[in-house]
């Protein structure tokens, strides 16, 4: 079965950190490329960050730019996002998904909770 | 102003028609884009429906129902997602996407209520 699995969510305080993990299974996972949305509660997508499937490329969001960053290991079959100086409005489910342009398979999702 | 918007509802009848819009900032022309269209129901992460381009670039995602499809509106510098035949379970919201300036870009989300 084609599965993508997030873990590493959390509750953290303003200013925190930290790494959000996504294993894929049932897919050559090193032949696609990934992405991270977010969805604030109660909100739309937004679209955090890519990683080609080689990691030769990658871009962020702006609301985001030089606070996380994006990450694989093919030989695991695990995307990561580390997450620093995290703030209120990072607050959401954290998905990541498989892109061959659409985005044809996504996580269940992992919650981030900034808050003091 | 937004990259994409799109109106935040949408009711339908069920066996309707709906069609959901999704219009692109001004400046920025439709015709060049590819349009990705997702539904999500609540509690479950999106699932994607279709893209489109043109009616020879276009690519409809696995086992998504014909009955939906897309197009777009020169006139109206917009997307549309076109769902015939509406039914209960197509009650959801919906998103488009585009690929704009290194960097996917969401509309806003349309919860399309059928009743």
């Amino acid at each position: 079965e084609v599965q993508l699995v997030e873990s590493g969510g959390g509750l953290v305080q303003p200013g925190g950190s930290l790494r959000l993990s996504c294993a894929a299974s049932g897919f050559t996972f090193s032949n696609y490329n990934m992405n991270w949305v977010r969805q604030a509660p109660g909100k739309g997508l937004e679209w955090v960050s890519y990683i080609s499937s080689s990691s030769t490329t990658i871009y962020y969001a702006d609301s985001v730019k030089g606070r996380f960053t994006i990450s694989r290991d093919n030989a695991k079959n695990s995307l990561y996002l580390q997450m620093n100086s995290l703030r209120a409005e990072d607050t959401a489910v954290y998905y990541c998904a498989r892109e061959p342009g659409g985005f044809d398979i996504w996580g269940q999702g992992t919650m981030v909770t900034v808050s003091s | 102003q937004a990259v994409l918007t799109q109106p935040a509802s949408l009711s339908a009848s069920p066996g309707a028609s709906a069609s959901l819009t999704c219009t692109l900032r001004s400046g920025i022309n439709v015709g060049t884009y590819r349009i990705y269209w997702y539904q999500q129901k609540p509690g479950s992460p999106p699932q994607w429906l279709l893209r489109y381009k043109s009616d020879s670039d276009k690519l409809q995602g696995s086992g998504v129902p014909s009955r939906f499809s897309g197009s777009k509106d020169a006139s109206a510098n917009a997307g549309i997602l076109l769902i015939s035949g509406l039914q209960s379970e197509d009650e959801a919201d919906y998103y488009c996407k585009i690929w704009h300036s290194s960097a996917w870009v969401f509309g806003g989300g349309t919860k399309l209520t059928v009743l």
